[in-house]
């Protein structure tokens, strides 16, 4: 089955960095990927729509100014989680989606987060 | 507007007993159902999906869920549950137009009791 990779799998950050986490379909193109946010013991969030070559649809609530997201190919989204504080902390997860033979999205494994 | 209900937060079962893991959607649209799976500290993997073919839809692992559109329910079950079940469960449900989103239930979390 198609795969989806994240890196890094975990980073640690001072409070004021700036943090950038990749997303790549390994064996398809994907024209959309999706990045959601899940904090401990809750569901996921989806935060942002990434379109290659165009930009990314933010969900309501969410800053496009902290979260940037560029796709800037077909196999790969990355979002720069700006001026991490604290409470940025959380695990990222990135999809790709594909349409055929049948509309399907495939996760990525996820990035742990820790601001300090 | 699409929405998706996992009615138990937590769900406990001996190992070997079956496994019922509930989840409600409500969509304007035929809507496309999944399950997944997500380990301790682990991506998420999909079980199984539904998208407009056979209402009984089997996965991996054993799992196999019905799609029920009086009941707009899409519950998961297990005849025998595995230690190694245990993990977080999503019910997720999607429109399925080329501008879909998906819009994930909270979770539910199951224990398996040896």
């Amino acid at each position: 089955g198609a795969v989806v990779s994240q890196h890094p799998s975990r980073v640690i950050c001072k409070s004021g960095t700036s943090v950038k986490i990749e997303c790549r379909s390994l064996d398809f193109q994907a024209t959309t990927m999706f990045w959601y946010r899940q904090f401990p013991k809750q569901s996921l969030m989806l935060m942002a729509t990434s379109n290659e070559g165009s930009k990314a649809t933010y969900e309501q609530g969410v800053e496009k100014d902290k979260f940037l997201i560029n796709h800037a190919s077909l196999t790969l989204s990355t979002l720069t989680v700006t001026s991490a504080h604290p409470e940025d902390s959380s695990f990222y997860i990135c999809s790709a989606r594909v349409a055929y033979p049948q509309e399907t999205q495939y996760f990525g494994p996820g990035t742990r987060l820790l601001v300090l | 507007a699409q929405s998706v209900t996992q009615l138990d937060s937590h769900v406990s079962v001996s190992e070997g007993t079956p496994v019922l893991l509930r989840c409600n959607y409500s969509s304007s649209y035929s809507p496309s159902l999944f399950w997944y799976v997500q380990h301790p500290n682990k991506g998420l993997q999909l079980l199984l999906k539904y998208t407009s073919a056979a209402t009984l839809v089997k996965g991996i692992n054993g799992f196999e869920a019905e799609f029920k559109k009086s009941e707009t329910s899409f519950h998961l079950t297990k005849p025998s549950a595995h230690m190694s079940d245990a993990a977080e469960y999503f019910c997720v449900v999607s429109e399925g137009s080329s501008a879909s989103k998906i819009i994930f239930g909270s979770g539910t979390r199951l224990s398996i009791r040896p």
